[in-house]
């Protein structure tokens, strides 16, 4: 069972350029979640879907966009890169059942927009 | 505004006890997680508090006190493998988690 898997692992990008960082889940979790993490700040919701064919917008989601075709596949694009979106993001995905809803994420992907 | 307020940076010995706190302003309370994340990995879940008292899980245990705005993790018989950054999070009443920057821990032998 590989859980979540991101790609790629990291990525260089010139300022301007379009990027699709990719993310699939193979637990049959309804909810997916993107994350991007900055030094000395905490993980920050960019948008989340709580199911198939439903997203929404988490506290940073300009310059963001995603899209939930299927249970299993949440990619995040980036339109025109800028230098600020430099950062690690996370994808994780939860079951929305039971009390604790845990999240689990994914390995990440490390991106330098130039 | 929301607030997760974590220590920076901790050090500890190996076979020692450390107390991570987390104090916590949110809109709503919907449970509160603790997570290990070691460098240059993703975070990993590691406990969650949803009502006041203690939650033991082997050599780890977490405490919550609403009335407070207060957890912490209580890490037991630390070993080298421990050391890693340590969220802390809470689910607020738009069912988002709300995120500490992460406690850093260094332990020394």
């Amino acid at each position: 069972i590989a859980g979540i898997t991101q790609a790629p692992t990291s990525q260089i990008l010139a300022a301007g350029r379009r990027m699709t960082l990719r993310c699939t889940q193979d637990m049959r979790h309804n909810a997916m979640y993107w994350y991007r993490q900055d030094l000395g700040l905490g993980l920050r919701l960019i948008h989340y879907s709580n199911t198939a064919g439903t997203t929404g917008k988490g506290e940073v989601p300009d310059g963001y966009s995603v899209s939930r075709a299927n249970t299993d596949d949440f990619p995040l694009t980036l339109a025109s890169a800028v230098p600020s979106q430099t950062s690690v993001y996370f994808c994780a995905s939860s079951d929305r059942a039971g009390d604790a809803d845990t999240q689990y994420f994914g390995p990440g992907t490390r991106l330098t927009v130039l | 505004g929301q607030n997760i307020d974590q220590p920076t940076e901790m050090t500890a010995t190996e076979g020692a006890i450390v107390q991570i706190n987390c104090t916590y302003q949110t809109s709503g309370f919907n449970g509160l997680f603790w997570y290990q994340q070691h460098a240059g990995e993703a975070p990993t879940f590691l406990s969650y508090n949803v009502l006041d008292g203690l939650e033991e899980k082997g050599r780890f245990s977490s405490f919550l006190s609403r009335s407070k705005g207060y957890s912490y993790l209580l890490l037991k018989e630390l070993q080298m493998k421990d050391s890693a950054s340590y969220l802390c999070a809470v689910r607020d009443s738009n069912y988002q988690l709300i995120w500490g920057a992460g406690t850093k821990l260094i332990i020394k032998p």
